[in-house]
C-alpha cells in the first residue's frame, strides 16, 4: 500500500517567485492536512481539507493557499516567496473524518534564495 | 490557542535503559494525543496515540499515559535500542477538522 506521496522532494526558488507543492494521500484517505517544519518554529499547521473543503487554516499570511481535488489529492501554493518560507512542507492524510491517525509524507524541502 | 510544551529537548540513554518524554497541554478541550517519531530525511511517523477516554495505552516497548486533570501526557520507551534514536514529537488536538498542535520535539540518542 503506497504511503503519502509528496512532489517534488526538493525545490529551490528565488525570492518573489511562487511555488506549488503536490500531495497524493493514501488511497481512500479523504482528510489532508499541511504543516510547515522549521528548526526555529517546529511543526506548524497550515490547512486542513476534507471532501474538497478547507475546514481549518493556521496562522499564516494569505500568500499561503491550498486546495483539494475530488480525488483527495491536494496542492498548496505560496506566492511572492520570502527567505523565511524556506522549510520542510509536510502533508498528512487520514482515513476518516475523525482527526485521528494522520500519516505523514516525507515532505518537500523548499529553499528560497 | 493550544500550547504544547515538551521536555526534555534532548535525551541520551544507554541501550537497554528506559526513556521518558513528557508533554503538557493548555486547552482542556483537546481529546487526542499522538506521538510521532521522525528520522533524518523522513516525515514524522505515528508510533502511538491515545484518546482522552483512556488513561494508558501500551504497544510492545512503547507506552503512553494521560492525566487529563493535570493536562499532561508522557511517552515511555523500555529496553531502548539504537534504532530508537530519532526526534520524537508529542501533539494535542481537538479532533475532526482541528490542527495537531505539536511540541518542539525531543532528540533521543541511544548509545
Amino acid at each position: 500500500k503506497a504511503g503519502v506521496t509528496q512532489t517534488p522532494r526538493y525545490l529551490i526558488k528565488t525570492r518573489g517567485q511562487q511555488v506549488t507543492l503536490s500531495c497524493s494521500p493514501i488511497s481512500g484517505h479523504r482528510s489532508v492536512s499541511w504543516y510547515q517544519q522549521t528548526p526555529g518554529q517546529g511543526l506548524q499547521f497550515l490547512f486542513e481539507y476534507f471532501s474538497e473543503t478547507q475546514r481549518n487554516k493556521g496562522n499564516f499570511p494569505g500568500r499561503f493557499s491550498g486546495r483539494q481535488f475530488s480525488n483527495s489529492r491536494s496542492e498548496m501554493n505560496v506566492s511572492t516567496l520570502e527567505l523565511g518560507d524556506s522549510a520542510l512542507y509536510l502533508c498528512a492524510s487520514s482515513l476518516m473524518d475523525s482527526g485521528y491517525g494522520y500519516t505523514f509524507g516525507s515532505g518537500t524541502r523548499l529553499t528560497v534564495v | 490557542g493550544e500550547n504544547v510544551e515538551q521536555h526534555p529537548s534532548t535525551l541520551s540513554v544507554q541501550e537497554g535503559d528506559s526513556a521518558v518524554i513528557k508533554c503538557t497541554y493548555s486547552d482542556s478541550a483537546s481529546n487526542y494525543f499522538p506521538w510521532y517519531k521522525q528520522e533524518l530525511g523522513k516525515g514524522p511517523q505515528l508510533i502511538i496515540d491515545i484518546r482522552s477516554n483512556v488513561g494508558e495505552k501500551k504497544d510492545q516497548r512503547i507506552a503512553v499515559t494521560l492525566n487529563k486533570t493535570a493536562k499532561h501526557f508522557s511517552l515511555h520507551i523500555t529496553e531502548t535500542q539504537p534504532e530508537d534514536s530519532a526526534v520524537y514529537f508529542c501533539a494535542a488536538s481537538k479532533g475532526s477538522g482541528y490542527a495537531l498542535n505539536f511540541g518542539k520535539g525531543t532528540s533521543l540518542l541511544v548509545t
